[in-house]
């Protein structure tokens, strides 16, 4: 089926440790997101790319890093890993002239 | 800061009933909005929109209002059903924007 994938779904981190979260659409959308979600906080974005080749900061940036590997795939790095990043981690992608998003199933990511 | 806001975390109605979920929002720049569902360990879903030019967006059992004067907007669901049990986030986006802005999410738990 057609949407937005993302790995893994789950992952337990030591603080300091570092991993990138794997998102990729089968879309061909041009804009790529990454959000996370905490409790009370609803979705805040962390980065986006409106296009191959672009990157932008978003609302919460520190800490992570992004790379447009191509139009399909959209990573997300944590250098080293803290506690305050322990969180649900969205990706989405949006194209076509239309304002919406498709999200993936998310990763739910634990620092301890 | 937060120029959407879902100032309900919650809401409880019984089954059959109408469900009213409530959105403001800050910008006035601001020129279409979008209603997500969520489901527990889902990622967030489309479920309907609305265009600055409109006051009102039906789809089955599902309308949207806005009221631009007020810089608010409603969804109604009726009737409620028990799987329409979720956390609702309303999202906003004007031309100039980059990426939706979503409120902090409402959770809805229509009860039979």
């Amino acid at each position: 089926n057609a949407g937005v994938t993302q790995t893994p779904k789950f992952q337990v981190l030591k603080t300091g440790q570092s991993m990138t979260l794997q998102c990729a659409q089968d879309m061909n959308h041009n804009s790529m997101y990454w959000y996370r979600q905490d409790p009370g906080m609803g979705l805040r974005l962390i980065y986006y790319s409106a296009s191959e080749g672009t990157t932008d900061k978003g609302e919460v940036p520190n800490g992570y890093n992004v790379s447009r590997l191509n139009k399909r795939e959209f990573s997300l790095r944590l250098e080293s890993a803290a506690p305050s990043q322990t969180s649900v981690y969205f990706c989405a992608s949006a194209g076509g002239g239309w304002y919406g998003y498709t999200f993936g199933s998310g990763t739910r990511l634990t620092v301890v | 800061d937060q120029q959407v806001k879902q100032n309900s975390p919650s809401l409880s109605v019984q089954e059959g009933r109408i469900s009213i979920l409530n959105c403001d929002y800050t910008n006035s720049m601001f020129d279409y909005f979008l209603w997500y569902k969520k489901y527990p360990a889902e990622g967030p879903t489309f479920l309907i929109s609305i265009s600055s030019i409109k006051d009102k967006n039906e789809d089955g059992r599902f309308t949207v209002f806005l009221n631009k004067s007020a810089k608010h907007l409603s969804l109604h669901i009726v009737p409620s059903q028990p799987g329409d049990s979720a956390v609702y986030f309303c999202a906003a986006i004007g031309d100039s924007g980059y990426a939706l802005n979503f409120g902090k999410g409402t959770s809805l738990l229509v009860t039979p």
